[in-house]
């Protein structure tokens, strides 16, 4: 597609319960990047993906967040047993490849609200 | 390690006003600089962007200037429209063989333009 979509747009969970988040990045970009923006705006970088494979997975939290690319599938980001604070806005990004001209498309995000 | 300072908001202008958004960094090497726009209940958008010193990114009447030597890339625009009201963020992406990697972001400065 022409566009990065994410679904769903908003999503509740219970504490404890099981998040999943996906991701169609454009088709044709190598890259895949998620973010997450907590509080009023902050932004935090937590992994990214070049194809299938992990590029960069320092801002991933190490329990309960996992990702995945595979192919001719959405991305995802999946929450095991989410807690109060992994409510936030979580975006997904997309690039063609990596260079200094590169910019990153992003999605409209999905909206986590734990409760 | 890299990080973004930028001006704490909200930023309240009358239409036509001037605008001044001051962003700082830290980075080592050489990182690229971008200002990124998020409308109410949208993604983020790329605003501008520059990839060295020196370089001056503009778009739709901002600009900003990477300036290496006093680690800043300030976003500016000589009169600001009610459609400007948004948040602002400025990011940036560390040095990594010269490739854009992931964005590290500044926690975002608030635009309130009124008529």
């Amino acid at each position: 597609g022409e566009e990065v979509a994410q679904t769903p747009k908003h999503l509740v969970r219970g504490e404890g319960q099981k998040a999943k988040l996906y991701c169609a990045p454009i088709k044709g970009h190598s890259y895949v990047f998620w973010y997450q923006q907590v509080l009023k705006n902050e932004f935090k970088f937590l992994i990214s993906f070049q194809n299938e494979n992990v590029f960069d997975e320092t801002g991933m939290p190490k329990e309960r967040f996992s990702a995945k690319c595979l192919p001719n599938s959405p991305c995802s980001l999946e929450i095991q047993a989410t807690k109060l604070e992994d409510s936030a806005v979580y975006f997904c990004a997309s690039s063609p490849h990596t260079g200094l001209n590169t910019e990153a498309f992003f999605g409209q995000g999905t909206r986590l609200t734990v409760v | 390690g890299n990080s973004v300072t930028q001006m704490e908001g909200p930023v309240t202008l009358s239409e036509e006003a001037f605008l001044t958004i001051n962003c700082t960094y830290t980075a080592t090497g050489y990182p690229s600089l971008f200002w990124y726009v998020q409308y109410p209940g949208e993604g983020l958008q790329l605003l501008l962007k520059a990839t060295k010193a020196d370089d001056k990114g503009s778009n739709k009447g901002f600009e900003a200037t990477y300036r290496k030597e006093t680690t800043s890339f300030h976003l500016e625009k000589g009169s600001v429209q009610v459609s400007d009201s948004a948040v602002y963020f400025c990011a940036l992406s560390p040095s990594f063989s010269g490739g854009y990697n992931k964005l590290i972001f500044g926690a975002g400065t608030r635009l309130a333009v009124h008529p």
